[in-house]
C-alpha cells in the first residue's frame, strides 16, 4: 500500500519569500506523485506531477517539486510568495495501476503581506 | 473542452436516507474516481470506474456504490447515511493509459446529513 505525509498543517510566509511544503510518500513500488491546490469552497486543481522521467517537475504559477528517493520525498517549492498562493495544498500518490490514490491530510498556506 | 461537472452542489438528507452524486467526465476521459473529503481533511479515495466497472475501491464500506456510464458520467449512490458520511464529495476524471493518471476534479458536492 502507499500513502503520504505532509510535514506541517499549516505554512505562514511572508509575501516574496521561499514558499516550502514538505511531502513524505510510502511506496513499495515506483510512485506517481502529484501536488493538488485548493481554494475555499472548490475542487483540486493540479499543479504538478511525477511520472518516473525528470525528477525536477515544473507545474504551474511557479510551483516546482523536486523527487528524491533516497529520502522518500516530493517537496514543493516556489522561490517567491504571493498573495494569491493562499490555499490548501495537497500531495497525492498512485502506483503504476493508477486505480488507487492516496492523498495528504494537506498544508493550509498563509502568505502575510 | 468540458470540464469535470458535479450535481448538486449541496445536499441535505436525514441519517438513514440513501442519496445519489452525479459526476460528467471532461471530455476525452474514460475513468472516474470518487473521493470524500471531510471538513479538515485530505481526500479519501472511494472507488475508480473504469469502462463501467469499480476498478479500484478505498476503504469503504459497501453501501457506497458506484455506477459508469457508456458516456463515461457516473454516480455515486450512499445508502443508510450516517452523520459522519458529511462531507464534500469529489469527482476526478482522467484517461486511462498513457502513464499519465492526471485527475481532473469537479468542484464537488457538499453533503449534509442530519
Amino acid at each position: 500500500a502507499q500513502s503520504v505525509t505532509q510535514l506541517g498543517s499549516h505554512v505562514s510566509v511572508s509575501e516574496g519569500a521561499l514558499v516550502l511544503l514538505r511531502c513524505n510518500y510510502s511506496s513499495s513500488v515506483p510512485p506517481y506523485l502529484f501536488w493538488y491546490v485548493q481554494y475555499p469552497n472548490q475542487g483540486l486543481q493540479l499543479l504538478l506531477k511525477y511520472t518516473s522521467a525528470a525528477t525536477l517537475v515544473k507545474g504551474i504559477n511557479g510551483f516546482e517539486a523536486e523527487f528524491k528517493k533516497s529520502e522518500t520525498s516530493f517537496h514543493l517549492t516556489k522561490p517567491s510568495a504571493h498573495m494569491s498562493d493562499a490555499a490548501e495544498y495537497f500531495c497525492a500518490v498512485t502506483v503504476n495501476t493508477g486505480n488507487q490514490f492516496y492523498f495528504g491530510t494537506g498544508t493550509s498556506l498563509t502568505v502575510i503581506p | 473542452e468540458t470540464g469535470v461537472t458535479q450535481s448538486p452542489t449541496h445536499l441535505i438528507k436525514t441519517r438513514g436516507q440513501q442519496v445519489t452524486l452525479r459526476c460528467s467526465s471532461q471530455s476525452g476521459h474514460n475513468t472516474v474516481s470518487w473521493y470524500q473529503q471531510a471538513l479538515g481533511q485530505g481526500p479519501q479515495f472511494i472507488f475508480q470506474y473504469y469502462r463501467e466497472e469499480e476498478n479500484g475501491r478505498g476503504n469503504f464500506p459497501p453501501r457506497f456504490s458506484g455506477l459508469q456510464f457508456p458516456n463515461y458520467s457516473s454516480e455515486l449512490n450512499v445508502n443508510a447515511l450516517e452523520l459522519d458520511d458529511s462531507a464534500l464529495y469529489l469527482c476526478a476524471s482522467s484517461w486511462t493509459g498513457a502513464n499519465s493518471y492526471e485527475q481532473y476534479f469537479g468542484p464537488g458536492t457538499r453533503l449534509t446529513v442530519t
